[in-house]
């Protein structure tokens, strides 16, 4: 069991609305990257904070935010809800210019009614 | 740009048989490789990387995998399965070793059967 823990573990929420997910680093990491996983799909990359700054971003669209705080725990933040975005959402904790792995948590699932 | 082929989506084995998971990837640049494992409900597990170094990379629960660099695959094997290996194995690719950006593929579902 890695030490990424996110909250909650589930949640349901209606189209249009918004949503936040947390995630809290495995000490010592200080580099939070945020997947999406759709059902039977890999992990898609959203983004990564650094420092509290967005250090990449894959290919989603701007109602995807995010915050790192400075214990380098971290936020997602889904805004007009899309029926699309159910999934499991994962976040991996890691230190930035080491060779050491990315932790990943358990995960949210996310259901979109 | 980078990309990872898994070419099996499932595969099925006896218990005690041996087992390989396969997978391409394509990049322009450095690569770093990465098996993961994931068990229903849960997160991701990392099972090995491949950094630098051996292309031979032994992991975790007996798994090993090697690289080959003029064929662009890093495949997964394991000599002898156990029921408790069923699960959704991932490869993943990245240009930076602490898993920035990382891109997965769309995993295999490893089924051992009594």
């Amino acid at each position: 069991e890695t030490g990424v823990t996110q909250s909650p573990t589930h949640l349901i929420k209606t189209r249009g609305q918004q949503v936040t997910l947390r995630c809290s680093s495995q000490s010592g990491h200080n580099t939070v990257s945020w997947y999406q996983q759709a059902l039977g799909q890999g992990p898609q990359f959203i983004f990564q904070y650094y420092r509290e700054e967005e250090n990449g971003r894959g290919n989603f669209p701007p109602r995807f935010s995010g915050l790192q705080f400075p214990n380098y725990s971290s936020e997602l933040n889904v805004n007009a809800l899309e029926l699309d975005d159910s999934a499991l959402y994962l976040c991996a904790s890691s230190f930035a210019g080491g060779d050491t792995e990315a932790f990943f948590g358990q995960g949210t699932r996310l259901t979109v009614v | 740009a980078q990309s990872v082929t898994q070419l099996d989506s499932q595969v099925p084995v006896f218990e005690e048989a041996p087992v390989e998971l396969r997978c391409n990837y394509s990049s322009s640049v450095s690569v770093y490789l990465f098996w993961y494992v994931q068990y229903p409900n849960q997160g991701l597990q990392l099972l090995l990387k491949y950094l630098s170094g051996s292309t031979l990379v032994k992991g975790i629960n007996g798994f090993e995998a090697e690289f080959n660099k003029s064929q662009t695959s890093f495949h997964l094997r394991k000599p002898s399965v156990h029921i408790s290996d069923t699960a959704e194995y991932f490869c993943a690719v990245s240009d930076r070793p602490g898993g920035f950006k990382t891109i997965f593929g769309a995993g295999t579902r490893l089924f051992v059967k009594a």
